[in-house]
Protein backbone atom coordinates (compact mmCIF):
# COMPACT_ATOMS: atom_id res chain seq x y z
CA UNK A 1 0.00 0.00 0.00
CA UNK A 2 1.65 3.32 -0.92
CA UNK A 3 1.55 5.82 1.88
CA UNK A 4 0.04 8.38 -0.22
CA UNK A 5 -3.51 7.54 -2.19
CA UNK A 6 -5.14 8.99 -4.67
CA UNK A 7 -8.61 9.34 -6.20
CA UNK A 8 -9.59 9.15 -8.68
CA UNK A 9 -6.97 8.41 -11.07
CA UNK A 10 -8.89 9.75 -13.67
CA UNK A 11 -11.41 12.21 -13.90
CA UNK A 12 -13.58 13.54 -17.05
CA UNK A 13 -15.79 15.99 -16.94
CA UNK A 14 -18.20 19.01 -18.29
CA UNK A 15 -17.38 22.85 -18.30
CA UNK A 16 -18.45 23.94 -15.37
CA UNK A 17 -18.76 21.39 -13.11
CA UNK A 18 -17.74 21.14 -9.68
CA UNK A 19 -14.83 18.72 -9.58
CA UNK A 20 -13.01 16.78 -5.98
CA UNK A 21 -9.79 14.82 -6.15
CA UNK A 22 -8.68 12.97 -2.46
CA UNK A 23 -5.47 12.39 -1.48
CA UNK A 24 -4.97 10.00 1.55
CA UNK A 25 -1.90 9.35 3.45
CA UNK A 26 -0.27 6.77 6.12
CA UNK A 27 2.06 8.65 7.47
CA UNK A 28 2.32 11.32 10.51
CA UNK A 29 3.01 14.49 8.37
CA UNK A 30 4.06 18.67 8.66
CA UNK A 31 2.64 19.66 5.61
CA UNK A 32 0.92 18.95 2.62
CA UNK A 33 1.15 20.22 -1.26
CA UNK A 34 -1.12 20.17 -4.17
CA UNK A 35 0.60 20.46 -7.14
CA UNK A 36 -0.45 20.81 -10.65
CA UNK A 37 1.45 19.24 -13.89
CA UNK A 38 0.22 20.12 -17.41
CA UNK A 39 0.64 18.12 -20.41
CA UNK A 40 3.91 20.22 -21.57
CA UNK A 41 5.32 18.89 -18.05
CA UNK A 42 5.84 21.50 -16.14
CA UNK A 43 4.84 21.71 -12.84
CA UNK A 44 3.32 24.14 -10.50
CA UNK A 45 2.85 24.01 -6.58
CA UNK A 46 -0.93 25.12 -6.17
CA UNK A 47 -1.02 24.81 -2.27
CA UNK A 48 0.95 23.94 1.13
CA UNK A 49 -1.03 22.75 3.85
CA UNK A 50 -0.44 21.97 7.52
CA UNK A 51 -4.34 22.32 8.66
CA UNK A 52 -7.56 23.76 7.40
CA UNK A 53 -8.60 25.11 4.08
CA UNK A 54 -6.75 27.52 1.84
CA UNK A 55 -8.77 29.41 -1.33
CA UNK A 56 -6.90 30.52 -4.35
CA UNK A 57 -9.51 31.36 -7.07
CA UNK A 58 -11.39 28.53 -8.09
CA UNK A 59 -9.35 26.00 -6.19
CA UNK A 60 -9.87 25.31 -2.47
CA UNK A 61 -7.89 22.58 -0.56
CA UNK A 62 -8.73 21.07 2.77
CA UNK A 63 -7.44 19.03 4.90
CA UNK A 64 -8.42 16.91 7.91
CA UNK A 65 -4.96 15.97 9.62
CA UNK A 66 -6.99 13.68 12.28
CA UNK A 67 -8.60 11.76 9.32
CA UNK A 68 -5.17 11.77 7.33
CA UNK A 69 -7.19 13.21 4.56
CA UNK A 70 -7.02 16.25 1.89
CA UNK A 71 -9.72 17.39 -0.76
CA UNK A 72 -9.03 19.45 -3.69
CA UNK A 73 -11.89 21.22 -5.23
CA UNK A 74 -12.44 22.66 -8.62
CA UNK A 75 -15.25 25.36 -8.79
CA UNK A 76 -17.12 25.82 -11.70
CA UNK A 77 -14.23 23.84 -14.13
CA UNK A 78 -12.67 24.90 -17.23
CA UNK A 79 -10.74 23.04 -20.40
CA UNK A 80 -7.84 24.69 -19.10
CA UNK A 81 -8.26 23.06 -15.77
CA UNK A 82 -7.00 19.79 -17.71
CA UNK A 83 -3.93 18.38 -15.94
CA UNK A 84 -2.56 16.25 -13.36
CA UNK A 85 -2.67 17.03 -10.35
CA UNK A 86 -0.58 15.63 -7.79
CA UNK A 87 -1.00 15.09 -3.71
CA UNK A 88 2.47 15.29 -2.16
CA UNK A 89 3.01 15.09 1.77
CA UNK A 90 6.15 15.87 3.68
CA UNK A 91 6.44 13.11 6.21
CA UNK A 92 9.87 13.60 7.80
CA UNK A 93 12.59 16.68 7.22
CA UNK A 94 11.46 18.35 3.63
CA UNK A 95 11.62 14.83 1.46
CA UNK A 96 8.27 14.92 0.03
CA UNK A 97 5.99 11.87 -0.70
CA UNK A 98 4.02 11.75 -4.52
CA UNK A 99 0.66 10.13 -4.89
CA UNK A 100 0.53 8.64 -7.81
CA UNK A 101 -1.29 11.78 -9.25
CA UNK A 102 -5.07 12.29 -11.22
CA UNK A 103 -5.02 12.69 -15.00
CA UNK A 104 -7.96 15.58 -14.85
CA UNK A 105 -9.61 16.10 -18.43
CA UNK A 106 -12.57 18.90 -18.70
CA UNK A 107 -14.45 19.00 -21.98
CA UNK A 108 -16.16 22.60 -23.63
CA UNK B 1 12.09 36.33 -10.70
CA UNK B 2 12.74 34.10 -13.56
CA UNK B 3 12.00 31.45 -11.26
CA UNK B 4 14.01 28.42 -10.77
CA UNK B 5 15.91 27.47 -14.20
CA UNK B 6 16.94 24.29 -15.67
CA UNK B 7 19.46 23.18 -18.20
CA UNK B 8 19.54 21.50 -20.61
CA UNK B 9 15.86 21.26 -21.59
CA UNK B 10 16.46 18.32 -23.26
CA UNK B 11 19.60 15.93 -23.73
CA UNK B 12 19.71 12.93 -25.85
CA UNK B 13 23.00 11.00 -25.52
CA UNK B 14 24.58 7.45 -25.15
CA UNK B 15 24.89 4.96 -22.91
CA UNK B 16 27.98 5.51 -20.97
CA UNK B 17 28.56 8.72 -21.76
CA UNK B 18 28.69 11.75 -18.33
CA UNK B 19 24.89 13.94 -18.72
CA UNK B 20 25.35 17.22 -15.94
CA UNK B 21 22.29 18.92 -15.40
CA UNK B 22 22.40 22.31 -14.05
CA UNK B 23 19.88 24.13 -11.92
CA UNK B 24 19.70 28.08 -10.60
CA UNK B 25 17.35 27.91 -7.76
CA UNK B 26 15.45 31.36 -7.02
CA UNK B 27 17.04 33.99 -5.22
CA UNK B 28 16.56 33.59 -1.14
CA UNK B 29 15.22 29.91 -1.14
CA UNK B 30 17.78 28.23 1.01
CA UNK B 31 16.37 24.64 0.03
CA UNK B 32 16.98 22.62 -3.19
CA UNK B 33 15.83 19.49 -4.54
CA UNK B 34 15.95 17.13 -7.44
CA UNK B 35 13.31 14.57 -8.74
CA UNK B 36 13.12 12.52 -11.42
CA UNK B 37 9.86 11.48 -13.11
CA UNK B 38 9.49 8.16 -14.86
CA UNK B 39 6.19 6.82 -16.46
CA UNK B 40 6.92 3.83 -14.29
CA UNK B 41 7.78 5.13 -11.09
CA UNK B 42 5.77 8.79 -11.09
CA UNK B 43 7.51 11.35 -9.05
CA UNK B 44 10.45 10.41 -6.92
CA UNK B 45 12.74 12.72 -4.69
CA UNK B 46 16.62 11.93 -5.61
CA UNK B 47 18.14 14.33 -2.86
CA UNK B 48 17.72 18.06 -1.54
CA UNK B 49 20.11 20.58 -0.06
CA UNK B 50 19.29 23.16 2.55
CA UNK B 51 21.86 26.26 2.81
CA UNK B 52 24.08 24.22 0.23
CA UNK B 53 24.49 20.96 2.39
CA UNK B 54 23.26 17.61 1.09
CA UNK B 55 20.32 17.06 3.89
CA UNK B 56 18.97 13.33 2.22
CA UNK B 57 20.38 11.76 -0.69
CA UNK B 58 18.56 8.38 0.06
CA UNK B 59 16.73 8.86 -2.98
CA UNK B 60 19.95 8.68 -5.10
CA UNK B 61 19.60 5.23 -6.94
CA UNK B 62 23.13 4.31 -7.10
CA UNK B 63 26.82 5.49 -7.35
CA UNK B 64 26.50 6.70 -11.18
CA UNK B 65 24.70 9.23 -9.84
CA UNK B 66 26.45 12.27 -8.23
CA UNK B 67 25.00 16.25 -7.03
CA UNK B 68 26.68 19.20 -6.08
CA UNK B 69 25.50 22.79 -4.57
CA UNK B 70 28.97 24.63 -4.82
CA UNK B 71 27.14 27.76 -4.07
CA UNK B 72 23.42 29.18 -3.00
CA UNK B 73 22.49 30.07 -7.20
CA UNK B 74 23.93 27.04 -8.67
CA UNK B 75 23.64 22.67 -8.17
CA UNK B 76 24.16 20.08 -10.85
CA UNK B 77 23.42 16.63 -10.93
CA UNK B 78 25.65 14.73 -12.86
CA UNK B 79 25.03 11.09 -14.03
CA UNK B 80 28.65 8.91 -14.90
CA UNK B 81 27.87 6.62 -16.27
CA UNK B 82 24.43 6.95 -18.03
CA UNK B 83 22.26 4.02 -18.47
CA UNK B 84 19.12 3.31 -20.80
CA UNK B 85 17.01 3.01 -17.62
CA UNK B 86 18.16 6.69 -16.58
CA UNK B 87 16.00 8.13 -19.18
CA UNK B 88 13.50 10.31 -17.05
CA UNK B 89 12.61 13.97 -17.09
CA UNK B 90 14.45 15.55 -13.61
CA UNK B 91 12.86 18.41 -11.90
CA UNK B 92 14.85 20.73 -9.89
CA UNK B 93 12.59 22.41 -7.26
CA UNK B 94 13.58 25.00 -4.48
CA UNK B 95 12.03 26.64 -1.45
CA UNK B 96 12.31 28.89 1.25
CA UNK B 97 12.70 26.82 4.47
CA UNK B 98 12.60 28.78 8.31
CA UNK B 99 12.21 27.00 11.24
CA UNK B 100 8.44 27.32 11.18
CA UNK B 101 8.63 24.55 8.53
CA UNK B 102 8.97 25.06 4.57
CA UNK B 103 6.89 26.94 1.96
CA UNK B 104 5.52 26.55 -1.54
CA UNK B 105 8.18 24.73 -3.12
CA UNK B 106 8.82 26.22 -6.86
CA UNK B 107 9.87 23.96 -9.44
CA UNK B 108 11.85 24.28 -12.83
CA UNK B 109 10.75 23.22 -16.55
CA UNK B 110 12.85 19.87 -16.01
CA UNK B 111 14.99 18.59 -18.38
CA UNK B 112 14.15 15.61 -20.55
CA UNK B 113 17.16 12.73 -20.62
CA UNK B 114 16.84 10.41 -23.27
CA UNK B 115 20.08 7.76 -23.03
CA UNK B 116 20.49 5.50 -26.32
Amino acid sequence: KNEVEQSPQNLTAQEGEFITINCSYSVGISALHWLQQHPGGGIVSLFMLSSGKKKHGRLIATINIQEKHSSLHITASHPRDSAVYICAVVASGSRLTFGEGTQLTVNP
Amino acid sequence: DAGVIQSPRHEVTEMGQEVTLRCKPISGHNSLFWYRQTMMRGLELLIYFNNNVPIDDSGMPEDRFSAKMPNASFSTLKIQPSEPRDSAVYFCASSHTSGSGANVLTFGAGSRLTVL
